[in-house]
């Protein structure tokens, strides 16, 4: 079975501080991971994947596979960050599983 | 738009009626994925396409639903005798491989 989990519900970061969302995963084989975000009243859209090792709107993951984690980082935040943003994961079949999702909020 | 396409955008609808949704992907992707959201909640996994073939099948998804792809297009997800906990955002996506799914707007079901 492929599980992801997102601790937290929501992530209140003052303009300009540090963003970390959490992503834990777990899956027998060989995992993708992304993150999607969802902006208001927007499609859920893709953010980034481990395996291009990119880093989209300031964004980085690192795919932790010792400790099946996935954390999304930005070293400041910045207002039009804020959104809901979903961990991902793809194993047998490409099926997409997803976490249950973090707000992050950004108060100016 | 040349995204994934879903229709229509809002259902309303009795209790006990059935409903059919429909998904347009990308047309160069063969993979097609059928999600379910509530409030609070991530996507869920309903079903999943790999072309015309229905490859797995969620447990969510009860004798009730069931989704087709005839000819490896588009798909459509019906709900039949539509029940109050029905009630949801339906989103579909559709992929060509590794590079992650790309989901339409969903539609947004109502039962009453």
């Amino acid at each position: 079975a492929q599980r992801v989990t997102q601790p937290e519900k929501l992530l209140s970061v003052f303009k300009g501080a540090p963003v970390e969302l959490k992503c834990n995963y777990s899956y027998s084989g060989s995992p993708e991971l992304f993150w999607y975000v969802q902006y208001s009243r927007q499609r859920l859209q893709l953010l980034l994947r481990h395996i291009s090792r990119e880093s989209i709107k300031g964004f980085t993951a690192d795919l932790n596979k010792g400790e099946t984690s996935f954390h999304l980082k930005k070293p400041f935040a910045q207002e039009e960050d804020s959104a809901m943003y979903y961990c991902a994961l793809t194993g047998g079949y490409q099926k997409v599983t997803f976490g249950t999702g973090t707000k992050l909020q950004v108060i100016p | 738009d040349t995204g994934v396409s879903q229709n229509p955008r809002h259902k309303i609808t009795k209790r006990g009626q059935n409903v059919t949704f429909r998904c347009d992907p990308i047309s160069e992707h063969n993979r097609l994925y059928w999600y379910r959201q509530t409030l609070g909640q991530g996507p869920e996994f309903l079903t999943y396409f790999q072309n015309e073939a229905q490859l797995e099948k969620s447990r969510l998804l009860s004798d009730r639903f069931s989704a087709e792809r005839p000819k490896g297009s588009f798909s459509t997800l019906e709900i039949q005798r539509t029940e109050q906990g029905d009630s949801a955002m339906y989103l579909c996506a559709s992929s060509s491989g590794g590079g992650g799914a790309f989901f339409g707007q969903g539609t947004r079901l109502t039962v009453v």
